[in-house]
């Protein structure tokens, strides 16, 4: 069974850096398409950015490119998200996604969100 | 990379036909097949539901149903039940491989 177990909820302060995770299992996690997605609180799904673990290629949304960076460790089938230095605007929900197949294949599998709070 | 164009809520009655709309430009939505639906129930992760246009995973209701003309991408959902209240975002593969979701629609089962 396909499964992205994802980090905990965290509390930061702006200001604050900050990595949260996404475990995948039940698959070969060196030849999917990991992403994320952001929903801000009460508004819509967004689509951040991607990795391939095999030769951790990324891509980002303009929207995001920048200010956050997406890597991986291909040793323990873990993807990350990470900022140096977190905005308020960054409190939301953040989702890990796995790619159906392809890179022009849909968000099939999904982990169950990790909350993130920013505020002093 | 500008949201697709979602209508925020549509409504209907039990057993009633619905159909969202979801509108974007020729980089993206009329630009490929490559378009899915998902849907979001409050507090929950999205669900896959509509790939690639008209195709459904397996487990997901024949209910549902995908099409596309120009650059207007649409979900049906034909027999609507109670269950089926709950946040519908569509999704487009665009250029430089990037995807872009939709604003998002809420329908609501009176």
């Amino acid at each position: 069974e396909v499964q992205l177990v994802q980090s905990g909820a965290e509390v930061k302060k702006p200001g604050e850096s900050l990595k949260i995770s996404c475990k995948g299992s039940g698959f070969s996690f060196y030849t999917y398409w990991i992403g994320w997605v952001r929903q801000m609180p009460g508004k819509g799904l967004e689509w951040m950015g991607i990795i391939y673990p095999s030769d951790s290629q990324t891509k980002y949304s303009p929207s995001f490119q920048g200010q956050v960076t997406i890597s991986v460790d291909k040793s323990i089938n873990t993807a990350f998200l990470q900022w140096s230095s977190l905005k308020a605007s960054d409190t939301a929900m953040y989702f890990c996604v796995r790619y159906f197949s392809s890179l022009t294949s849909p968000l099939r599998y999904w982990g169950q969100g990790t909350p993130v709070t920013v505020s002093s | 990379q500008s949201a697709l164009t979602q209508p925020a809520s549509v409504s209907g009655s039990p057993g009633q036909s619905i159909a969202i709309s979801c509108t974007g430009t020729s980089s993206d939505v009329g630009g490929y097949i490559y378009v899915s639906w998902y849907q979001q129930h409050p507090g929950r992760a999205p669900k896959l539901i509509i790939y690639d246009v008209v195709n459904r995973p397996s487990g997901v209701s024949d209910r549902f149903s995908g099409s596309k003309s120009g650059n207007t991408a649409s979900l049906t959902i034909s027999g609507l039940q109670p269950e089926d209240e709950a946040d519908y975002y569509c999704n487009s593969h665009t250029t430089n491989d990037i995807q872009v979701f939709g604003t998002g629609t809420r329908v609501s089962v009176l």
